[in-house]
């Protein structure tokens, strides 16, 4: 079975700082996809970033970086110079050939101007 | 391009009612996937289709819950005698299904579902 952990329920950052949001998973398969998709108090699922389980090197967009440790099954976010409309909830996903898509509980991330 | 669009976005009903919630999702995306996210929770996989099939459909939590896609794009989630239980945010997301785990998929903006 697949399962993902977020253990950071909620964390508080200094707007222009960089920020590490943590998932670690768990799979059997050798196969999988990692997702992470923003939540805004709007409501909807906006993805951000995918890291490939036999992708050699972290994936970055824009702002947002995946540090992926396939050894630890470790797929933690990183989003450098936080802004203001970064304060939603995140969440981590894992997605394999065996299974649909498992979310983790996510992290309520806010930014402090 | 439009993405997923989800209607109604709101739907106060009683308990034991039936309801219909629906999907558009992108144009030319062959996957469909429904969810259900209680609150303070991630998504919780519900049922997917690829095309007009449902390909899994083992999230789906008792015979209550029925979804279709009769021509492969709109889907129509439906729940009969919903309970208090059932109350929840449905959300809806499409995706090209180019390939299985470099399958992105695209939310809708969901449908607050409350009974009452």
């Amino acid at each position: 079975a697949q399962k993902i952990t977020q253990t950071q329920p909620g964390m508080f950052v200094q707007e222009k700082e960089a920020v590490t949001l943590d998932c670690t998973y768990d799979t059997s398969d050798q196969s999988y996809g990692l997702f992470w998709y923003k939540q805004p108090s709007s409501g909807e699922m906006i993805f951000l970033i995918y890291q490939g389980s036999y992708d050699e090197q972290n994936a970055t967009e824009g702002r947002y970086s995946l540090n992926f440790q396939k050894a630890r099954k470790s797929a933690n976010l990183v989003i450098s110079a936080s802004q203001l409309g970064d304060s939603a909830m995140y969440f981590c996903a894992v997605y394999s050939s065996a299974s649909k898509i498992i979310f983790g509980s996510g992290t309520r991330l806010s930014i402090r101007p | 391009g439009a993405g997923v669009s989800q209607t109604p976005s709101n739907k106060v009903t009683e308990k034991g009612k039936y309801v219909e919630l629906r999907c558009d999702p992108i144009s030319g995306h062959t996957a469909l996937y429904w969810y259900r996210q209680s609150l303070g929770q991630g998504p919780e996989f519900l049922i997917y289709f690829q095309g007009t099939g449902a390909a899994d459909d083992s999230g789906l939590p008792n015979d209550r819950f029925f979804a279709v896609r009769p021509e492969g794009s709109v889907s129509t989630l439906k729940i009969q005698r919903t309970e208090r239980g059932d109350s929840a945010v449905y959300l809806c997301a499409s995706s090209l299904r180019k390939g299985v785990v470099t399958d992105t998929q695209y939310f809708g903006p969901g449908t607050r579902l409350t009974v009452l």
